[in-house]
């Protein structure tokens, strides 16, 4: 049972816009930690995606974009590609258990 | 150019020990927190331990505190992960990782090794 809560899959269309949830809890998200997002290819190490919330690091299209509200946040993919499909995770630093803590990850469908 | 690079997998029989390595390059390696994830067989990543760069701070998951060691040698750009008294549930890929942020509130994940394969079976 993963602290940060991710529905276990989504999917869309090419072109379609996505939307990936991530629930935690007062002792992370709610607490004002940092939320991140990574992607992973099977077979491939993560990357990051988003960090800090909403800010993205060089080379990763503005086609991603991230929130955060309260307890909980979420990343949102638009104009939905191929080579997007992986699998991925958010991560805040929990408090209450003094590390870092992961969601257990969303698997993305391109139909 | 940031590279990570982990060897020290194998394979282990339960109650057995391991020492991961991780050589750093491409940044300055002895100003940066270092970290541990692992990823069990088809399963998600879980953070194992983290070392601050003043080599002393550490933080470790509960599943392997009293049983993993994370340490460092900046002289080396290296990294490391004891892993005394292993269990079937230990068996994972772990991923060196470097950190990034200001405060451990803020701190993520900034660059990944390909990981390396520990497989803990009698």
């Amino acid at each position: 049972q993963s602290v940060l809560t991710q529905p276990p899959s989504v999917s869309a269309a090419p072109g379609q816009r996505v939307t990936i949830s991530c629930t935690g809890s007062n002792s992370n998200i709610g607490a004002g930690s940092d939320v991140q997002w990574y992607q992973q290819v099977p077979g491939t190490a993560p990357k990051v995606l988003i960090y800090g919330d909403n800010l993205r690091p060089s080379g990763v299209p503005d086609r991603f974009s991230a929130s955060k509200s309260g307890t909980s946040a979420s990343l949102a993919i638009s104009g939905l590609q191929a080579e997007d499909e992986a699998d991925f995770y958010c991560q805040s630093y929990d408090t209450s258990l003094r590390g870092w803590v992961f969601g257990g990850g969303t698997k993305l469908t391109v139909l | 150019e940031v590279q990570l690079l982990e060897s020290g997998g194998g394979l282990v029989q339960p109650g057995g020990s391991l020492r991961l390595s991780c050589v750093a390059t491409g940044f300055p390696f002895s100003i940066f927190a270092m970290g541990w994830v692992r990823q069990s067989p088809g399963k998600g990543l879980e953070w194992v331990s983290t070392l601050h760069n003043d080599r002393l701070t550490t933080h470790y998951a509960k599943s392997v505190r009293g049983r993993f060691t994370i340490s460092r040698d900046n002289s080396m750009n290296t990294l490391f992960l004891q892993m005394n008294s292993l269990r079937a549930e230990d068996t994972a890929i772990y991923f060196c990782a470097k950190f990034q942020g200001q405060e451990v509130s803020d701190y993520y994940f900034d660059f990944w090794g390909q990981g390396t394969l520990v497989t803990v079976s009698s």
